[in-house]
């Protein structure tokens, strides 16, 4: 069964702290993706990785960065966090063929 | 522009009854079709697909419906439980594409 595992169920930042997101996946999918979730507005996609070091704009991604340095990672930088990033952050990975397998998500604050 | 919408924010039913959620997408490339169950806190999962080839699906309490034609979709549990109480989201595919996600509708089902 694939286990997506993100690092911190809850996380509180500061305004303009940089903040990273990790997510690491066992199942060794090639494409790994980056949403968060907010009332109303459903599931948005921030960024994607098809591959190592391979990263794709998403549909909101200003005010993040992502880092695909290992097949089995996918990382979420937030470079200066702000209010409007207070959210819950879901991490997905995928092979061709299969459903979307998420994480349990991580509740960033931003105060 | 929205291709997967979901226009029913909500939905209350009562236990036992059918509970029936409703997708409209725009794309005709879209060739594949998934329901997610989403708790508070928790990431997304995956609950039932439905191929373009196909009509109809059915996996236990759960069917999922397509109609091409009117390029919709809908999701029936029959019967409703209380634990099924949560956000469903539509989401549709086109050969390797992305996923693209409705924004969700939240339902409640009443003991």
């Amino acid at each position: 069964d694939v286990k997506v595992t993100q690092s911190s169920r809850y996380l509180v930042k500061r305004t303009g702290e940089k903040v990273f997101l990790e997510c690491v996946q066992d199942m060794d999918h090639e494409n790994m993706f980056w949403y968060r979730q907010d009332p109303g507005l459903g599931l948005r996609l921030i960024y994607f990785s098809y591959d190592v070091k391979m990263k794709e704009k998403g549909d909101i991604p200003e005010g993040y960065s992502v880092s695909r340095e290992k097949k089995e990672r996918f990382s979420l930088i937030l470079e200066s966090a702000s209010t409007n990033q207070t959210s819950m952050y879901l991490c997905a990975s995928w092979r061709i063929g299969t459903a979307l397998h998420f994480g349990n998500g991580t509740r960033l604050t931003v105060t | 522009d929205q291709q997967v919408k979901q226009n029913s924010p909500s939905l209350s039913v009562q236990e036992g009854r059918i509970s029936i959620l409703n997708c409209d997408y725009t794309n005709s490339m879209f060739d594949y079709f998934l329901w997610y169950k989403k708790y508070p806190a928790e990431g997304p999962t995956f609950l039932i697909s439905i191929s373009s080839i196909k009509d109809k699906n059915e996996d236990g309490r759960f069917t999922v419906f397509l109609n091409k034609s009117a390029k919709h979709l809908s999701l029936h549990i029959v019967p409703s439980q209380p634990g099924d109480s949560a956000v469903y989201f539509c989401a549709a595919q086109g050969g390797s594409e992305k996923l693209v996600f409705g924004k969700g509708t939240k339902l409640t089902v009443n003991p």
